[in-house]
């Protein structure tokens, strides 16, 4: 069964634009992980957040944490046609390693 | 490229037929996940193992096994395949074991298995 939710289902944007992503979680957690697909293919890590932190940053990409609420949201700034990709936030809680990933946001950046 | 690969890149079997997936992990990661992805939805995870033994398992039945070789590519066996079985397949390696709940998976680009 799926962790979470992802919100929006759907986002679409013009390139330079911000773009928000929110995902909530249902258990407690290790580590709140967000992912990018293209097209059906694999999927790429892109920030791992632990949940002792707050915030993070890597390049266009902020992600929060807030473990009170079970919620995280990821924001990728001056958007860019190549970031056209579904985004997936995966938890890991309990003491293994597995993934267990929401729906899922379809992000499109228009030209 | 995360240096994880799977193969076949495509296949298609029919109902009640049998099939493997292979998966070859990252040089010096010592543990292979196996995840399915339905269309439209996220990935849910399958199994994981751990130096060739199973490492947890999620809510598959046992018609899907696995196997880890001592070089630590994997195997997902699945029998007695149903039309619902039809999605992408994908395998992530990582350095993990008992101290593994920050690491990060390097996935592969997963087999778009379809069951007619």
């Amino acid at each position: 069964s799926q962790q979470g939710e992802e919100d929006p289902q759907a986002l679409s944007i013009q390139e330079g634009e911000n773009a928000t992503m929110n995902c909530s979680y249902k258990t407690s957690i290790n580590n709140l992980q967000w992912y990018r697909q293209n097209s059906g293919r694999g999927l790429v890590h892109l920030i791992l957040i632990r949940s002792n932190e707050r915030e993070k940053h890597s390049g266009r990409l902020r992600v929060t944490l807030d473990t009170s609420k079970k919620s995280s949201s990821l924001l990728i700034t001056a958007s860019r046609a190549a970031d056209t990709a579904s985004y997936f936030c995966a938890t890991v809680g309990g003491g293994g390693s597995r993934l267990t990933f929401g729906e899922g946001t379809q992000l499109t950046v228009n030209p | 490229e995360t240096g994880v690969t799977q193969s076949p890149t495509h296949l298609i079997k029919t109902r009640g037929q049998q099939v493997t997936l292979r998966c070859s992990s990252q040089s010096g990661h010592n543990t292979v996940s196996w995840y399915q992805q339905a269309l439209g939805q996220g990935p849910q995870f399958i199994f994981q193992y751990y130096r060739e033994e199973e490492n947890g398992r999620g809510n598959f039945p046992p018609r899907f096994s696995g196997l880890q070789f001592p070089n630590y590519s994997s195997e997902l066996n699945v029998n007695a395949l149903e039309l619902d079985d039809s999605a992408l397949y994908l395998c992530a390696s990582s350095l993990g074991g008992t101290s593994g709940n920050t690491d990060t998976q390097y996935f592969g680009p997963g087999t778009r298995l379809t069951v007619l």
